[in-house]
């Protein structure tokens, strides 16, 4: 089974800094897709980014954009000018393109220092 | 956007009761739903993947029997929590597939289950 691994259980940045999450994962599939969802205290998932992994240009939302590397199996998140509002739980999330399942990682909780 | 909402956010119950929580996709068709349980400060873990029309698939060391997974039509899930244990209490989150767009997860708000 695929493995998704957040080494930072905790990070914390300054407002209007920037901050980078960090996600590797674990597979033998060529092609599949990674996710980071963010979930605030309201406790509802929210999509953040989606990256596929046969397109080797990173994918950019606004101040939100990741690092993909797939020889490293790394899928780093970078957040720009932090805002109050990015304080969150962050997972990092892989799904094959044949399977149903979602593999999540252990998440990371993000603190925004005004 | 795809919304998933999910009803009850928060309930109480009393041990041995049975609860019943709902999943629905308001704008889209979802085949596929799934059902996940969440700990304080830890990931998703998933329980089962709910099929429209079909049994429920249980993850390794879902009771199938204490979590009963109905997925009746295209919009609507539900999972009931049969005589529920304090043990039970967790915070239950479904997500939806959209038929169109298989590629993204769509979740509810969650359920926030304390059994006493």
């Amino acid at each position: 089974a695929q493995t998704v691994t957040q080494s930072q259980p905790e990070m914390s940045v300054q407002e209007a800094e920037t901050v980078t999450l960090s996600c590797t994962y674990d597979t033998s599939e060529s092609d599949y897709y990674l996710f980071w969802y963010k979930q605030p205290p309201s406790r509802q998932m929210i999509l953040v980014i989606r990256q596929e992994a046969y397109k080797q240009q990173n994918a950019t939302e606004n101040r939100f954009s990741v690092n993909f590397q797939k020889a490293a199996k790394s899928f780093s998140l970078k957040i720009s000018d932090s805002q109050l509002g990015d304080a969150a739980m962050y997972f990092c999330a892989y799904r094959s393109p044949t399977g149903n399942q979602f593999y999540f990682g252990t998440g990371t909780s993000l603190t925004v220092i005004p | 956007g795809a919304v998933v909402s999910q009803h009850p956010s928060r309930v109480i119950c009393k041990s041995g009761t049975s609860v019943k929580i709902e999943c629905r996709s308001l704008d889209f068709q979802a085949t596929t739903m799934f059902w996940y349980r969440q700990f304080p400060k830890q990931s998703l873990m998933l329980m089962a993947t709910s099929n429209e029309g079909s049994k429920a698939t249980y993850e390794q060391g879902v009771e199938k029997d204490k979590f009963l997974i109905n997925h009746a039509s295209l919009t609507l899930s539900t999972l009931t929590v049969t005589s529920a244990h304090p043990e039970d209490s967790s915070f239950y989150i479904c997500s939806a597939r959209n038929v169109r767009d298989g590629s993204r997860l769509f979740f509810g708000e969650g359920s926030r289950l304390t059994v006493l």
